[in-house]
């Protein structure tokens, strides 16, 4: 079964840093486009980040840019999104979502970005406050 | 960034029927959207990607459809298991956006 955990949410004050980590299990991680969104409390859906499958390209929500980084590590299977100088309005629960597909042509990855979002974890809660 | 306005917020709607929601790209897409349903407190789960391909194990009763920059999803024959909150996002470019959301209630 393909599946995505994520931790490291919590409280964190105005100005703060959190760490965000998100492991992987059932699938070829290390082939696939990784992605974080995020959800405000009552509110929509929001991209946050994605990277691909080798780190080569990363790209932002202007929201988050100059704040946030999203790294992974292949070897264990692991996403993260690190996060300075949090505000109120980055309080969300964050998801870890897969690109939902990828093309490979002999075991060589040739475009790991698809742009659609599956599976995706369960979430974890971000609150930012005083 | 390309916007998504989804329509309508909200819709009511009594088992069996049919259901249409609407999203509007405000600029060219290119066909690449995908539809979303999130139930409370859940991960959303993709229904629709390309605008009109189902999802390996997503009911047929769920089809897309795309004309120009004006993309809907149809619920043929609403079951109690679809009333849910349906988002669309778009990726032609490499910002994705999402729509803010249609509320599938019962009447």
């Amino acid at each position: 079964e393909e599946q995505l955990v994520e931790s490291g949410g919590g409280l964190v004050k105005p100005g703060g840093s959190l760490r965000l980590s998100c492991v992987a299990s059932g699938f070829a991680f290390n082939t696939y486009t990784m992605n974080w969104v995020r959800q405000a409390p009552g509110k929509g859906l929001e991209w946050v980040a994605s990277i691909s499958y080798s780190s080569s390209k990363i790209y932002y929500a202007d929201s988050v840019k100059g704040r946030f980084t999203i790294s992974r590590d292949n070897a264990n299977k692991s996403l993260f999104l690190q996060m300075n100088s949090l505000r109120a309005e980055d309080t969300a629960v964050y998801y870890c979502a897969r690109d939902g597909s990828r093309l490979m042509v002999r075991g060589i990855v040739i475009n790991s970005f698809s742009g659609w979002f599956d599976p995706w974890g369960q979430g974890t809660l971000v609150t930012v406050s005083s | 960034d390309i916007q998504m306005t989804q329509s309508p917020s909200t819709l009511s709607a009594s088992v069996g029927d049919s259901v249409t929601i609407t999203c509007r790209a405000s600029q060219n897409v290119n066909g690449w959207l995908a539809w979303y349903q999130q139930k409370p407190g859940k991960a959303p789960k993709v229904l629709i990607y390309k605008a009109s391909s189902l999802q390996s194990g997503v009911p047929s009763r769920f089809s897309g459809r795309e004309s120009g920059t004006e993309f809907t999803l149809t619920i043929s024959s609403v079951e109690p298991d679809d009333f849910a909150t349906y988002y669309c996002q778009q990726y032609n470019s490499d910002s994705r956006t999402f729509g803010q959301g249609t509320k599938l209630e019962i009447k």
